[in-house]
């Protein structure tokens, strides 16, 4: 059974700083990982979508690394803003359908 | 454009009244997903459409009723909710219901939620 675990749960970091959120996942054998941000009460967005055979995916200030073998997966943002303060929550494919298994989620908070 | 819509952004209702969520999108996508999320919780997947047909369930109590009239617009309609069903509705498309190798393809495009409060 496919398991998606975020640590930290909550990470509080001053605005410049450049951070990294982690998501690790049990099954190796994943076809894909997709990273979304949520601000409070609204709908999720899509950032990136790293497949199985791709090791990063960049976008902006984001950077999305995927390592299958060890089951992990990590979000680098560069300079922070406290824009950037939300909720990040990656996800992963249950088996060949498209039913994501998300993990509980990063809450970020940027302090200027 | 990678926009979903979602009507009304909140409803309040109380136990015996019924009521209807609205999801709209205009990207050609096949797939179109209905979510519940709690707070500080991640989403939990309730339906998925495929084609406009009614591909997973989740094992959702009867109270929802989802519907596909067409192939850009999908509604979740309500009747008999309990306060425990007071959550965030997400609505979410892709272009196909499985994963066709493709970024453009498995990328879950999300709504912005209507906030259903039952009384």
């Amino acid at each position: 059974k496919q398991e998606v675990t975020q640590i930290p749960a909550a990470l509080s970091v001053p605005e410049g700083e450049n951070l990294v959120l982690n998501c690790s996942f049990t099954d190796s054998a994943i076809y894909n990982l997709q990273w979304f941000r949520q601000d409070p009460g609204k709908g999720l967005t899509s950032l990136l979508l790293i497949q199985s055979s791709q090791r990063e995916q960049t976008s902006g200030r984001l950077n999305a690394s995927l390592d299958k073998s060890s089951g992990r997966s990590t979000l680098y943002i560069a300079a922070s803003q406290p824009g950037d303060s939300a909720t990040y929550l990656c996800a992963v494919p249950y088996n060949q359908g498209g039913k994501l298994i998300f993990g509980q989620g990063t809450e970020l908070s940027v302090k200027p | 454009d990678t926009e979903v819509t979602q009507t009304p952004k909140h409803l309040v209702m109380g136990m015996t009244n019924k009521k209807s969520l609205k999801c709209e999108q205009h990207m050609g996508h096949r797939a179109m997903y209905w979510y519940k999320q709690k707070a500080k919780k991640p989403p939990e997947l309730m339906f998925v459409y495929s084609y406009e047909k009614l591909s997973i369930n989740e094992s959702v109590p009867s109270r929802f009723s989802p519907e596909c009239p067409n192939s850009s617009l999908l509604n979740l309609h309500l009747h008999a909710l309990q306060p425990e069903d007071s959550a965030l509705y997400l609505c979410a498309s892709s272009q196909v219901w499985g994963l066709a190798g493709g970024s453009s393809t498995d990328t879950q495009y999300f709504g912005p939620g209507t906030r259903l409060t039952v009384l």
